[in-house]
Formats: C-alpha cells, sequence, structure tokens
C-alpha cells in the first residue's frame, strides 16, 4: 500500500477486556513509533522499533501495555485488561532510516484506530 | 529532556486573515524542526519542515522559519482558507534523543 494503515478503524470494548491493535508500515520504513492521543491532549510517545534493535518502551504507561513486530514490519499493540482511561485514537508511525539518520526523517502517520472501553 | 510549546487554541480566524501559530523549543544540538498537521477524523500529515537554522520550510501557504537564536518555529500563513481548519502540531527530531517530541497542538478554526 501506499501508506500506513491501522486496523481496525474503530473499537469499542469492555472494560476488563484485551484488545489488539494492528499496524501496517511503508514498505521499507525501519523505524516504527505508536502514540496515544487522547481528547484535547498532544501525542504521547509510547513505543519505538528500530530495525531488529530491542525496543524502546520507555513510554509506556504500564505493563499492561505491550507491542510486537514481526519481522521488521507489522506491529502489534495489545492492552490487557483494558480501563476506561485507555480510551483514546492510539496512532502508528513509521519512517525511514538508519538508528542515526531516521531522527530527521519524516514519519508518516496512519489515521489511527479509536478506541472506546466501556 | 527535549519539549515543544504550542500557543493554546483554539484560534479561530475569519476566511483570508493572516495566521500564526507559536512554537518554541528546546533541545540540546540541532534538531530538526516539523508542522504536522491533523484534519478532521484523519491522521497527521507532514506539511512542512526545516533541518538546520535559518531554513524556511514552505508548503500549501504556509511557512515557517527556523530560528536558532530565539528557538523557535512559528507556522504563518498569509490568507487561510476555510479548508484549513484542523489541528497544528509543532514537533521536533534529533536535539540528542531519537524520540521525535511534539507539542499539544493548536486547534484553528476558520469561519468563511
Amino acid at each position: 500500500g501506499a501508506g500506513v494503515s491501522q486496523s481496525p478503524s474503530n473499537k469499542v470494548t469492555e472494560k476488563g477486556k484485551d484488545v489488539e491493535l494492528r499496524c501496517d508500515p511503508i514498505s521499507g520504513h525501519t523505524a516504527l513509533y505508536w502514540y496515544r492521543q487522547s481528547l484535547g491532549q498532544g501525542l504521547e510517545f509510547l513505543i519505538y522499533f528500530q530495525g531488529n534493535s530491542a525496543p524502546d518502551k520507555s513510554g509506556l504507561p504500564s505493563d499492561r501495555f505491550s507491542a510486537e513486530r514481526t519481522g521488521g514490519s507489522v506491529s502489534t499493540l495489545t492492552i490487557q485488561r483494558t480501563q476506561q482511561e485507555d480510551s483514546a485514537v492510539y496512532l502508528c508511525a513509521s519512517s525511514l532510516g538508519s538508528p542515526v539518520e531516521h531522527v530527521y526523517n519524516e514519519q508518516f502517520f496512519g489515521p489511527g484506530t479509536r478506541l472506546t472501553v466501556l | 529532556g527535549n519539549s515543544v510549546t504550542q500557543m493554546e487554541g483554539p484560534v479561530t480566524l475569519s476566511e483570508e486573515a493572516f495566521l500564526t501559530i507559536n512554537c518554541t523549543y528546546t533541545a540540546t544540538g540541532y534538531p530538526s524542526l516539523f508542522w504536522y498537521v491533523q484534519y478532521p477524523g484523519e491522521g497527521l500529515q507532514l506539511l512542512l519542515k526545516a533541518t538546520k537554522a535559518d531554513d524556511k520550510g514552505s508548503n500549501k501557504g504556509f511557512e515557517a522559519t527556523y530560528r536558532k537564536e530565539t528557538t523557535s518555529f512559528h507556522l504563518e500563513k498569509g490568507s487561510v482558507q476555510v479548508s484549513d481548519s484542523a489541528v497544528y502540531f509543532c514537533a521536533l527530531r534529533g536535539g540528542g534523543s531519537y524520540i521525535p517530541t511534539f507539542g499539544r497542538g493548536t486547534s484553528l478554526i476558520v469561519h468563511p
């Protein structure tokens, strides 16, 4: 595809359930980021993958959040035992470049997954 | 750590008015600076960028100049349109960290 895709576009779940959010980055992009955008807030960094390196998980808000990236491409963000405060739009972005060069490259964002926890 | 500060919104303007959205940053070294735009219901799109001091990024009538001396990257447009209504995010990359830093976003509402 031409851009970053995310699925589902909307997810409504009940408190306590687990959810999985998927991100398909642009082919060839080695860097992949997950962000959370809450109502009226900016982008909150969650996790970052670069090539085959260990991910930077420093932004994950709790151990209920985890993410993986298989084969250096598709990524899945998992939220276990969802809480109402997890309701937000979850954005994925990817970019080109080496671990050093990529810091200056444009990020391409997906349309996001809107998660609502009832 | 790095930080980006944007003016609070919403900014409400009439069509054809002049737009300025202020952005200042804190970072070590020489980060790259970006403006992203998020239209209703969509993800963020890159609007313009500048990678070194005194560079001017421009796109779709929007401009921003990388001012190292004032650590600023203010977004301007001479004549806004209703279709410019969106949320605008200032961001930096580099500056001692590979994790991008975003401002909180500024909502722009343009009335006919």
